[in-house]
């Protein structure tokens, strides 16, 4: 019930195109549900956040859907850029401040 | 960056040795947290701290203990290392931004377990 399933694992897209990266939970007691960017090397960073309340969320070229009633939440990159390459995580904050992940997704953009 | 400062950055050891990795605040969180990073898995919490002295287990404790004595540090330790503890470890703290508790990361410690 803890768990955050996240797929694909791995996506190449073409320069300005749409990646979607989905994922899935299970708690229905998750209450906020972050997004983070990874490059190599680095720490996760937040790039967008939503909560369940809310249906959709947009911040630039990010932007999250959220169906409350699948436990289904995705995040889109419009007009993507290869500078967008990096892993991301979907993730979804438990009891106690605690973050579940889901298992990462490797983007690759295309120039 | 939040602040977060991760220490060392990258260490070889031997199975069986002990490790201790340091996370530093500067900001005075009350949160602190300890994940690893692997292929597939994403992130996993090890261990988290909800003040000096109070800390909790995660989703993957065993084989680690930690300690936290003062609000900026809080250390992960391996008492004795085994080759699947080899992983990318991460601190993170908690900030309150308006009605959301938001979790940053330190920049990762590499740690190989030979």
């Amino acid at each position: 019930q803890q768990q955050v399933k996240q797929s694909p694992q791995s996506l190449i897209v073409q320069k300005g195109g749409i990646p979607i990266i989905n994922c899935a939970y299970e708690n229905t007691a998750f209450d906020y549900f972050p997004w983070y960017q990874q490059f190599p090397g680095k720490g996760p960073a937040l790039l967008i956040a939503i909560r369940p309340d809310v249906s959709e969320k947009k911040e630039g070229r990010f932007t999250i859907s959220f169906n409350k009633s699948a436990k289904q939440f995705s995040l889109h990159i419009m007009d993507s850029q290869p500078g967008d390459s990096a892993t991301y995580f979907c993730a979804a904050l438990s009891s106690g401040q605690k973050l579940v992940f889901g298992q990462g997704t490797r983007l690759t953009i295309n120039p | 960056d939040a602040g977060i400062t991760q220490s060392p950055r990258h260490k070889v050891t031997e199975t069986g040795t002990p490790v201790t990795l340091r996370c530093h605040q500067t900001e005075n969180h009350r949160y602190m947290y300890w994940y690893r990073q692997d292929p597939g898995h994403g992130l996993r919490l090890i261990h988290y701290s909800y003040g000096v002295k109070d800390t909790d287990k995660g989703e993957v404790s065993d084989g680690y203990s930690v300690s936290r004595s003062k609000t900026e540090d809080f250390l992960l330790t391996l008492e004795s290392a085994t080759s699947s503890q080899t992983s990318v470890y991460f601190c993170a703290i908690s900030q309150r931004e308006g009605n959301t508790d938001t979790q940053y990361f330190g920049p990762g410690t590499r740690l190989t377990v030979l």
